[in-house]
């Protein structure tokens, strides 16, 4: 079983709608959790940082944290085409490394 | 991305050529790391330097090496490539532990 887990998609929505995306994970020792975009022939851009569990909102992205649960969520309201891309969640422990997950491909539709 | 140059941005090369990677920051993060991305498996890491002089090894290092020239560049070489290395070849670089990194746009390297 990996340590970070992400449905790989695609998945495919209308400009507009929700997007929402999760990732679970095994080490109860993370607590720096991370989300990148990684658009194609690109490398990946910190979208959102967050630090132990709850909601952090930047614009139109949310990111929350269940620790209890170890389920990393990342939300995109009013999507856009624009959004269209590959999205990593990357937790981290204390003092080590990042863990990237497989990523969750997002299309969205004009 | 801003910051992070890697080179070259593509090549092939044969089974058993040499070949190095070059990664340069203009950050001047401490920490530096090689990553290889491959379809499904997301970014594995090959090798880190949290700092000049310093270098470790990460999931997965074999057959690969690398140099950490000074604090602004950091060199991945394959010594004999095979073909399951080939892959895209991500370079990125941090402050210090808990921060975020910060991505090159990578090297696609094929090998035949």
């Amino acid at each position: 079983q990996k340590e970070v887990e992400q449905d790989p998609g695609p998945l495919s929505v209308p400009e507009g709608a929700i997007v929402s995306l999760n990732c679970t994970y095994s080490n109860s020792a993370f607590q720096y959790f991370m989300w990148y975009r990684q658009y194609s022939r690109k490398g990946p851009e910190l979208l959102m940082y967050t630090y132990s569990s709850g909601n952090k909102e930047d614009g139109r992205f949310t990111a929350q944290v269940d620790k209890s649960s170890k389920y990393i969520s990342l939300f995109i309201r009013d999507s856009q085409p624009s959004d269209s891309a590959t999205y990593l969640c990357a937790p981290q422990a204390a003092g080590n490394k990042l863990t990237f997950g497989g990523g969750t491909r997002v299309l969205v539709k004009p | 991305n801003a910051g992070v140059t890697q080179t070259p941005k593509f090549q092939v090369l044969k089974t058993g050529q040499s070949m190095t990677l070059q990664c340069a920051q203009d950050m001047n993060h401490n920490s530096m790391y090689w990553y290889r991305q491959d379809p499904g498996m997301g970014l594995r890491l090959i090798y880190y330097s949290a700092s000049e002089g310093t270098t470790d090894k990460g999931e997965v290092p074999n057959g690969y090496n690398v140099s950490r020239l000074n604090k602004r560049e950091f060199s991945l070489r394959l010594e004999s490539a095979a073909p399951s290395q080939t892959s895209v070849y991500f370079c990125a670089i941090e402050q210090g532990l808990g921060q975020p990194q910060h991505f090159g746009d990578g090297t696609r390297l094929s090998i035949l």
